[in-house]
């Protein structure tokens, strides 16, 4: 069956670090991966979105990276931030069209320590 | 824009009640997602819709009805609540942007209990 894995622990680094996160997944084909961040008490917000030909992918202080072959994604955040501290999901769609739908995985928890 | 917008955002049902979690979203997307997230688990795909009058199911769709007669709105039915609806539910929206993929758009959740 279809498996998305994050790590379950949450990760604490230290403010100005840089935070990696890891998204596995086993019996699954993603056209598109994303990330989003969830707060507590609230929805989550989209981040970044990776095409399964793209290997890499940036936005400001966020590098996503796909590898396909390996089956997996990392959610880099570079000079982290105490108001980084969130949990991060990341979500495989398979499909090429309107009508496919989202799989996400547990998520991350990241906490920056000023 | 107000986005996608949730009503109760609480609410506690007895069991064996219904009720209906109203979500509404003004950006003319024409998919809307029904999520439901447990303690430390990831969102669960309840049911999908890809316009109006289109539904389809997801994951876990037992205990649980949608209907979607206008592209703004998505009403979630539960009918006979069990305790094992306990959990908080998100209604989200997307559009299709071709190669760019769609990214989805959430409400701010109800955090329901049932006792």
């Amino acid at each position: 069956s279809q498996k998305i894995e994050q790590n379950s622990e949450a990760l604490n680094i230290q403010e100005g670090k840089t935070a990696t996160l890891t998204c596995n997944y086993t019996n699954y084909s993603p056209a598109y991966l994303q990330w989003y961040r969830q707060d507590p008490g609230r929805g989550p917000v989209f981040l970044l979105l990776i095409r399964e030909n793209e290997k890499e992918k940036r936005k400001e202080r966020l590098k996503v990276t796909f590898d396909t072959t390996l089956k997996q994604s990392l959610f880099h955040i570079t000079a982290s931030q105490p108001a980084d501290s969130a949990t991060y999901l990341c979500a495989l769609d398979s499909g090429n069209s309107g009508y496919s739908t989202l799989t996400f995985g547990k998520g991350t928890m990241l906490l920056v320590s000023p | 824009n107000a986005g996608v917008t949730q009503t109760p955002k609480f609410r506690i049902l007895k069991i064996g009640q219904s009720m209906t979690l109203q979500c509404t979203q003004d950006m003319n997307h024409n998919y809307m997602y029904w999520y439901r997230q447990d303690p430390g688990m990831g969102l669960k795909l309840i049911y999908y819709s890809v316009g109006a009058g289109i539904t389809d199911k997801g994951e876990v769709p037992n205990g649980y009805n949608v209907s979607r007669s206008t592209t703004e709105d998505f009403p979630l039915r539960l009918e006979l609540a069990a305790p094992s609806q306990t959990s908080v539910y998100f209604c989200a929206s997307s559009y299709w942007a071709g190669e760019l993929g769609k990214e989805q758009f959430f409400g701010p959740g109800t955090r329901l209990t049932v006792l």
